[in-house]
């Protein structure tokens, strides 16, 4: 299995504040990573797909970047609705794996 | 609207069995794969399988295999996920979400069954 590590596993941050949350793979997964936001009691919702491409609807402060096994999360910006718990997701090959999420708390 | 809509919560005893289901609405249900993702509580999410409508082809975890079945009625837009003899480490939220592809993302999420096993 595709092991996925995000780091941190949380921070505190400011609105307005510029964020970054990474993701590595344990293998070479070109760009199939995704990134999905889910707000508690919430189903996770996505942000970016295929590494760097904005879904549908999302604000274009979230941005993302990276390739191989190196991935990047980027909110420009913070916004209050922002405070919530980001997950990488490789989409390279069965079984589907989710890193371990990352929590973004208000300072 | 385009939307999954989940069965409702569940408390159960050890042993028991339980379908819960998932139906999609406002779309071409068939030609899109439905997903099942596992989050206990406090903890991050895991994909146990996929199922394709038009033809109930399915792919699922190895580490999900043989513990729960994935299915779908595609007469009336419902997947479901089923265990025959539940354990108290079953206890978690149950996400159905849509996929194009095996490979894809998951582009609409269900809002969640929370199935409690205890005794």
């Amino acid at each position: 299995d595709i092991q996925m590590t995000q780091s941190p596993s949380s921070l505190s941050a400011s609105a307005g504040d510029r964020v970054s949350i990474t993701c590595r793979a344990s293998q070479n997964i070109g760009t199939y990573l995704n990134w999905y936001q889910q707000k508690p009691g919430e189903a996770p919702k996505v942000l970016i797909y295929a590494s760097s491409n904005l879904q549908s609807g999302v604000p274009s402060r979230f941005s993302g970047s990276g390739s191989g096994t190196d991935f990047t999360l980027t909110i420009n910006s913070l916004q209050p609705e922002d405070f919530a718990t980001y997950f990488c997701q490789q989409s390279d090959r069965t079984p589907l794996t989710f890193g371990g999420g990352t929590k973004v708390e208000i300072k | 609207e385009v939307q999954l809509v989940q069965s409702g919560a569940e408390v159960k005893q050890p042993g028991e069995s339980l379908k819960i289901s998932c139906q999609g609405s406002g779309y071409s249900f068939s030609h899109y794969w439905i997903a099942w993702v596992r989050q206990m509580p406090g903890k991050g999410l895991e994909w146990m399988g996929t199922i394709y409508p038009r033809d109930s082809d399915t792919r699922h975890s190895p580490s999900f295999q043989g513990q729960v079945t994935i299915s779908v009625d595609k007469s009336i837009n419902t997947a479901y996920l089923q265990w025959n003899s539940l354990q108290a480490s079953d206890s978690a939220l149950y996400f159905c979400a849509r996929q194009e592809n095996p490979l894809f993302r998951f582009d609409l999420w269900g809002q969640g069954t929370l199935v409690t096993v205890s005794s």
